[in-house]
């Protein structure tokens, strides 16, 4: 089983500072790991998602995020945030190897609130 | 465009009522999913299916029900059992572990 835990609830910062939403997650397996956000009232979005390969990962909206497989984060950063980024950013996480039990493994966090303050 | 599509966006329940959900997708995915979204709780997985006829319980299934008898939807009712039904409800779908998940715009139920 996995679990994922997204540190902070609500992340408030200034507009046009940087931000990091910060995410660890737990698993007894190697996982894919995804970073979606969500907007008032619409479903969620995918910002980037980590398979293999480089451990710094691109994503939309100027949005990248670095896996550390040795402290199991991966957390999201932009280097300087806008008022549209205010949202919901969810950290989510799927085992390599599926077994065929359970619930296919798609594990997400609690979600951090960004706040962009004008 | 491909996609997934949920109706209606806003839904009211009567006590005692049943109501359902619709969640429809042309992306030709073999999984589905039914979310729960309760404010800083996240996403509770309620049902899947991973093929067609085939559907398996999630973490909260207790007072919903699915059905999946066509690729295309995978429609959620939300029972009378379903004590506390208010919240905002996720359908999703995905080709395989090593994909993300695609997310339908939501519904949100409300009791009246």
């Amino acid at each position: 089983a996995q679990s994922v835990t997204q540190l902070d609830s609500q992340v408030p910062v200034f507009e046009e500072a940087p931000v990091e939403l910060r995410c660890n997650y737990s698993s007894s397996v190697s996982v894919y790991l995804f970073w979606y956000v969500q907007y008032p009232n619409q479903g969620l979005q995918l910002l980037l998602k980590y398979l293999s390969g480089s451990t710094l990962v691109k994503g939309i909206n100027g949005f990248e995020a670095e896996f550390n497989k040795s402290q199991t984060s991966f957390h999201l950063r932009k280097p300087s945030v806008h008022i549209s980024d205010t949202a919901e950013y969810f950290c989510a996480v799927s085992p390599l190897l599926y077994s065929g039990g359970g619930a296919d493994g798609l594990t997400f966090g609690k979600g951090t609130h960004l706040i962009i303050q004008p | 465009d491909g996609g997934i599509t949920q109706s209606p966006k806003y839904l009211f329940r009567k006590e005692g009522q049943n109501v359902t959900l619709s969640c429809e997708q042309n992306l030709n995915h073999d999984a589905m999913y039914w979310y729960r979204q309760d404010p800083g709780q996240g996403l509770r997985l309620i049902y899947y299916s991973q093929i067609v006829n085939d559907f398996q319980k999630g973490d909260i299934a207790e007072g919903y029900s699915v059905s999946r008898e066509k690729k295309e939807s995978f429609p959620l009712t939300v029972t009378s059992a379903q004590k506390n039904p208010t919240a905002f409800y996720l359908c999703a779908s995905r080709w395989g572990v090593d994909q993300p998940q695609h997310f339908g715009d939501g519904t949100r139920l409300s009791i009246l």
